[in-house]
């Protein structure tokens, strides 16, 4: 059974970046599909990006390009999410989640999500 | 893009009700629709996918339904652990999330 344990709570400055990571255990952790998803506080779930690690190649949410970095550690089963130019509006929980993808012609298909970790608040004040 | 829409925001309902939540799709997903259940400072938790489908170890008295644009999650009897948000999820190389059904209790 697959779980997904991430780093602490975060508080940063505008203008800097956070690295929030996600370990699982369980599973053949190259194999799949690791995903995050941000939750601001009193709102909704809101897809960031993910990487399915044995391809390396991470694809994002056009809002955030350019912005966020995803990679993955086959080597410690570690997924690591990097948000950079914070502002306070990226003050949010931010989840790592399993993602059940498809590949259709060329293009991966992220079905749901299961199971999620237990979130990383990131705080980002002056 | 795919718009989902969640009705009602909010439900209120007592223990041992039926909860009937709804999902519209601005076109039509198919059966390509996942349901989960927040609770308070936690994380969300699958309960459903394809539409119909219950995730390993979700209760019986959740059920799914729908195709096309329109989806129902059904809680046949609410136990008090059931009073939580409910999110809708899209099948796509963009995953979007409906804005949730919370059901409270009344």
């Amino acid at each position: 059974q697959v779980q997904l344990v991430q780093s602490g709570a975060e508080v940063k400055k505008p203008g800097s970046s956070v690295k929030v990571s996600c370990k699982a255990s369980g599973g053949t952790f190259s194999s799949y599909a690791i995903s995050w998803v941000r939750q601001a506080p009193g709102q909704g779930l809101e897809w960031m990006g993910g990487i399915i690690p044995i391809f390396g190649t991470a694809n994002y949410a056009q809002k955030f390009q350019g912005r966020v970095t995803i990679t993955a550690d086959e080597f410690t089963s570690t997924a690591f999410m990097e948000l950079s130019s914070l502002r306070s509006e990226d003050t949010a929980v931010y989840y790592c989640a399993r993602a059940q993808v498809t590949m259709v012609r060329g293009v991966i298909i992220t079905n749901w999500f299961d199971p999620w970790g237990q979130g990383t608040l990131v705080t980002v004040s002056s | 893009e795919i718009v989902l829409t969640q009705s009602p925001a909010t439900l209120s309902l007592s223990p041992g009700e039926r909860a009937t939540l709804s999902c519209r799709a601005s076109q039509s997903v198919s059966s390509y629709l996942a349901w989960y259940q927040q609770k308070p400072g936690q994380a969300p938790r699958l309960l459903i996918y394809d539409a119909s489908n219950r995730a390993t170890g979700i209760p019986a008295r959740f059920s799914g339904s729908g195709s096309g644009t329109d989806f129902t999650l059904t809680i046949s009897s609410l136990e008090p652990e059931d009073f939580a948000v409910y999110y809708c999820q899209q099948r796509s190389n963009w995953p979007l999330f409906g804005p949730g059904t919370k059901v409270d209790i009344k």
